[in-house]
């Protein structure tokens, strides 16, 4: 138990549908972040939020849309995804203000067909 | 920007020996950090070691930091098959909340 959980594990979605991946930290932190890792490529970071603000989007597509209501929930909102977009989403918290440990879930196993 | 790209990319040894996996990065830092994953899962913080310390240890993990080379070594001494995964090095800067990690070591401990 990593304190951050994730939910759904594993995802099969089409170009077409439209799902969510949601995160959940129990350690009080209020940073929360979304890394996506996709085979032979190091882990990219796509969204900051510090005290439920997004600090950082780094350029990532608008078919990924992120939602932070509280310090402790973090949502990847999904839309017509490509299959180039399959990949282990990691979901991560920490003490801000700036990172020391992070502590990430299991990931999120998305594949799109 | 990735700040960290770790050497070599494999590495395969048997059980008992020492593993060192090297990191280096491009821009200043206030922490470096080494982290492990086992596959397909999430990774797990090992060490942190700030810019201003050159040497840490933790248990049978001795990290060194040389900032004049902007370059970090990750040893695992008595190696064992449970530590087999891939090991992951990040840098902390002062610009906000950025950790940014390089394409990682894998690391095979045969019993």
């Amino acid at each position: 138990e990593t304190g951050v959980t994730q939910t759904p594990r594993h995802l099969v979605m089409g170009m077409t549908n439209k799902k969510s991946l949601k995160c959940e930290q129990h350690l009080g932190h209020n940073a929360m972040y979304w890394y996506k890792q996709s085979a032979k490529k190091p882990l990219e970071l796509m969204f900051v939020y510090s005290l439920e603000e997004r600090v950082e989007n780094n350029s990532v597509p608008s078919r990924f849309s992120p939602e932070c209501p509280n310090s402790s929930h973090l949502f990847l909102h999904l839309h017509t995804l490509q299959p180039e977009d399959s990949a282990l989403y990691l979901c991560a918290s920490s003490q801000d203000p700036h990172p020391g440990e992070l502590f990430f879930g299991e990931g999120s196993r998305l594949t799109v067909l | 920007s990735q700040q960290g790209e770790e050497d070599p990319q494999a590495l395969s040894i048997q059980e008992g020996e020492n593993a060192t996996m090297n990191c280096s990065y491009k821009t200043s830092i206030n922490n470096l950090q080494w982290y492990r994953q086992n596959s397909g899962r999430g990774l797990v913080h090992l060490i942190l070691i700030r810019s201003n310390e050159r040497e840490k240890h933790s248990g049978r993990l001795r990290v060194t930091l040389d900032t004049s080379k902007k370059s970090s070594s990750l040893l695992i001494t008595a190696s064992r098959a449970a530590d087999t995964a891939s090991y992951f090095c990040a840098g902390g800067n002062n610009a906000g909340n950025m950790l940014t990690f390089g394409g990682g070591t894998r690391l095979m401990v045969k019993p």
